[in-house]
């Protein structure tokens, strides 16, 4: 079975510091998919980034930046000089790889809150 | 370009009754996939269609059944609700064998 774990359950920061945060993942496929979304308030889930288990290179997107550590099971989500609006619930996820972008399994998400 | 739309937003039910919710894909996408959200949970992966078929499913009990239209739109029924189905009910949708979801701004459900 499936299962993604974000210890964090909330983490509070203040402006221009950096954060990260972690997720710890567990499943027997050797292929899959993993993610992070963003959920601010209004409640729609917002994709930031999709990873595949064969690739391991770090990536970064502006002040976002990811660690994925295969060794670990470990996808860490950091989060340079933040920002008050990247105040949001965040979700690490772990999906099946077939052919029709297998069901997710969500972690229970980190509440971070930036203040000004 | 549209993105993934749901209805309706809210919803206030009594337990035992019967509930349908509505997911309209984002343009091109030909896989549907229903989450339940319980406050301060992560979402939980209910089933999936595809070429109106469930493919997939999670572990939540037959009262939960769904359904794909031709045009990929969805729907989400539930059956005698009880109080602890309420929860914000969201759709993704998806490309075939692109693993990228994009979600729909959500049902919250109330059963009182």
């Amino acid at each position: 079975a499936q299962k993604v774990t974000q210890a964090q359950t909330e983490i509070s920061v203040v402006e221009k510091e950096d954060v990260t945060l972690d997720c710890v993942y567990e499943t027997r496929d050797t292929t899959y998919y993993l993610f992070w979304y963003k959920q601010p308030p209004s409640g729609e889930l917002v994709f930031l980034i999709r990873r595949n288990s064969f690739d391991e290179q770090n990536e970064i997107s502006g002040r976002y930046s990811w660690n994925f550590q295969k060794s670990t099971s470990s996808f860490n989500f950091t989060i340079t000089a933040s920002q008050v609006v990247d105040s949001a619930v965040y979700f690490c996820a772990l999906s099946e790889a077939l052919a029709n972008a297998g069901k997710s399994t969500f972690g229970d998400g980190t509440t971070l809150t930036v203040k000004p | 370009d549209a993105g993934v739309t749901q209805s309706p937003t809210h919803l206030i039910k009594t337990r035992g009754q019967q509930v349908t919710l509505r997911c309209s894909p984002k343009s091109g996408h030909d896989t549907v996939s229903w989450y339940q959200q319980a406050l301060g949970q992560g979402p939980q992966f209910i089933f999936q269609y595809y070429e109106e078929e469930e493919r997939q499913r999670g572990n939540f009990p037959d009262r939960f059944s769904g359904h794909q239209f031709p045009n990929y739109s969805s729907e989400l029924n539930v059956n005698a609700l009880l109080l602890g189905d309420s929860a914000l009910y969201l759709c993704a949708s998806a490309r075939t064998g692109i693993y990228e979801q994009y979600f729909g701004p959500g049902t919250r459900l109330t059963v009182t």
